[in-house]
Order: C-alpha cells, then structure tokens, then sequence
C-alpha cells in the first residue's frame, strides 16, 4: 500500500486567513485528487492532477502537484466559512486495479 | 446525470450478525469500489469491481464479500459483524479505461452501527 501523510491534521482559522495544506508520499502516483467532505456525506471530488509540477485553480483554491509526482498542496486563498470541512488527498493504486489510497485527511474550521 | 446513491442511509446491527449495503453507480461509469471510513480517518479501499468481477482488494478479511450487476450497481455483505466493522461505508464509481480513470465520484454513504 502506496501511503499518504497530510499535514496538518487539523486547522482553525479566521475568515479571511490563508492556508495550505501538504500531502506527502515516498510513492510515485500517476495521478493525485483533492476531495472535500463535510461530516456524515461523501467526499467530494475537487481535483485531479496528472503532471509533474501541475498547477491547477479553482476559485480560491490552488492545488500543484510535486515535480516527481510524490507530493501536492492545496492553498486556499481567504478562507470563507463555507471551507470548512474535511481535506483528503489521495492517489491511484495500481497495485489495486483503479483503488484510491487515501490520506487521513486535515480538518479545517473557518470561523466568521 | 444521476449521481452515486446509496441505501440504507442509516444501519445498526447486533454483533455476528450480517448486512448487506447496496449501491447505484452513476449513469456511465462501469466500474464501483467500496471504502470503509472509521471516524476521524480517511477511506480505507476495501474492493473494487469491473465487469461483474472483483478487479482489486484490499487489506479486508474474506467475511468482506461483493457483487456487481449488469447494471453496473453493487452490494457489499459482510458477515459475521464485529464491532469494529462501525463506520461509515462509502461506494464510489468511476469509467476505467480513459485518462481518468482514478477519478472517482462517491455516494453519500451508509453509516453502520454495530452493537
């Protein structure tokens, strides 16, 4: 199993802050996503990212994955409460036919 | 477009007894894994089916058992339950065979309870 470490593991900022989140590996993924969950749902999909050095926007959010595809970050660029939720990051698993292995995730607050 | 539904929504079983959790893919996609999330972690992959048949596992003990229907959507049973089998339980589905095939778009979840 191909593991993911997300740091931080939690997050309470302010509205209007900026933040990033890391997602590390010492496996090399062929691609990556970013899901966000809020509590009792399913995550939902973000992102996926392909390339070495990738960078991708989505309204605030900003996500680039590491040049040896080992690695990504997500910076949110002023926090509304409406962030708030669970981050997971997670990678294919060719090991597991399509499998997504996922971080622990980082639980973030925005508060008002 | 029809997303990913799951049912129950809701589950509480007594310990050694069996539950079966069901799942419709969304429209176009051929492939459905399941993930076991305990509280406060991320989904753990438990098996993922393609064309009726089991096309990866994880690290889950054989009472862990699928299916796969024509219609592309899937049961999860698991026997014996124990009470560490309490999670959330997450189906997702997703098109193999194109650039995209790790994306994945979950259901809602079935939260199951064993006492």
């Amino acid at each position: 199993t191909q593991l993911l470490e997300q740091s931080p593991q939690f997050l309470s900022i302010q509205e209007g802050e900026n933040l990033t989140v890391y997602c590390n590996s010492s496996s090399v993924f062929s691609s990556l996503q970013w899901y966000r969950q809020e509590p009792g749902e399913g995550p939902v999909l973000l992102v996926t990212v392909v390339t070495g050095g990738e960078v991708k926007k989505l309204k605030r959010l900003t996500f680039q994955f590491g040049d040896a595809r080992k690695d990504s970050s997500l910076h949110i660029t002023a926090a509304q409460p409406g962030d708030t939720g669970l981050y997971l990051c997670a990678g294919g698993d060719s090991n597991s036919g399509y499998a997504l292995n996922f971080g622990k995730g980082t639980s973030l607050l925005v508060t008002p | 477009e029809t997303g990913v539904t799951q049912s129950p929504t809701h589950l509480i079983k007594t310990r050694g007894q069996q539950v079966t959790l069901r799942c419709s893919s969304q429209s176009g996609h051929n492939t459905v894994s399941w993930y076991q999330q305990a509280l406060g972690q991320g989904p753990q992959f438990i098996f993922q089916y393609y064309r009726e048949e089991e096309n990866g596992r994880g690290n889950f003990p054989p009472r862990f058992s699928g299916l796969q229907f024509p219609n592309y959507s899937s049961e999860l049973n698991v026997n014996a339950l124990e009470l560490d089998d309490s999670a959330l339980y997450l189906c997702a589905s997703s098109s193999v065979g194109g650039g995209t095939s790790y994306e994945q778009y979950f259901g809602p979840g079935t939260r199951l309870t064993v006492t």
